[in-house]
């Protein structure tokens, strides 16, 4: 069974940092590309950041583009945000999200939609 | 990075047929088939419910399809069931190699 937990999410002030993790079980992490989409309280989805599975491509939104960093660790089977300079409009649920794809003759193909998506880690930012 | 474009709210009487709209540009919809679904339960995190425009993942009710047309995609729920009621999202990957979701629609089952 496909499982996602988030954690490390809490109340900062505007300015901090936080990082997030996101542990992964029940599939080969190493295969899949994995995301973080985040909803502010009464609002909508939106997408954060991607890191590709075989390929290391990294995409952000502009909204976090130079303030927050995504990285993996396929031996842990992990997911991190970084987050830095956090205001007060980063406050929301952070879900981890595997993206779609699969994997033919020994190379992995992404897909651009989340198939797994953990419960969310909340995130807020105030003083 | 503009969301792309849904009705803030539908409704439907059980039974009945409802279409959800997601309205986006050349650059995301109409140039990718790469729209995907959403249901999201109140204090639950988002389901998928179809990929790639119009593909059902396993497990999701056959009542579920999709379909698009130039910018516009559209999500259809037939037979609709009290368990429907919901928010629902779509999403498009873009062309600056970057996803983005609408809005988002509330589902009301009257």
């Amino acid at each position: 069974e496909v499982q996602l937990v988030e954690s490390g999410g809490g109340l900062v002030k505007p300015g901090e940092s936080l990082r997030l993790s996101c542990a992964a079980s029940g599939f080969t992490f190493s295969s899949y590309s994995m995301n973080w989409v985040r909803q502010a309280p009464g609002k909508g989805l939106e997408w954060v950041s991607s890191f590709s599975s075989s390929t290391s491509y990294i995409y952000y939104a502009d909204s976090v583009k130079g303030r927050f960093t995504i990285s993996r660790d396929n031996a842990k089977n992990s997911l991190y945000l970084q987050m830095y300079s956090l205001r007060a409009d980063d406050t929301a649920v952070y879900y981890c999200a595997r993206g779609g794809g699969y994997c033919s003759g020994g190379r992995c193909y992404d897909k651009y939609y989340f198939d797994y998506w953990g419960q969310g880690t909340l995130v807020t930012v105030s003083s | 990075q503009s969301a792309l474009t849904q009705p803030a709210s539908v409704s439907g009487s059980p039974g009945q047929s409802i279409t959800i709209s997601c309205t986006g540009t050349s650059s995301d919809v109409g140039g990718y088939n790469y729209v995907s679904w959403y249901q999201q339960h109140p204090g639950k995190a988002p389901k998928l419910m179809i990929y790639e425009v119009s593909n059902r993942p396993s497990g999701v009710s056959n009542r579920f399809s999709g379909s698009k047309s130039g910018n516009t995609a559209s999500l259809t729920i037939s037979g609709l069931q009290a368990e429907d009621e919901a928010d629902y999202y779509c999403s498009s990957y873009t062309s600056s190699n970057t996803l983005v979701f609408g809005g988002g629609t509330k589902l009301t089952v009257l």
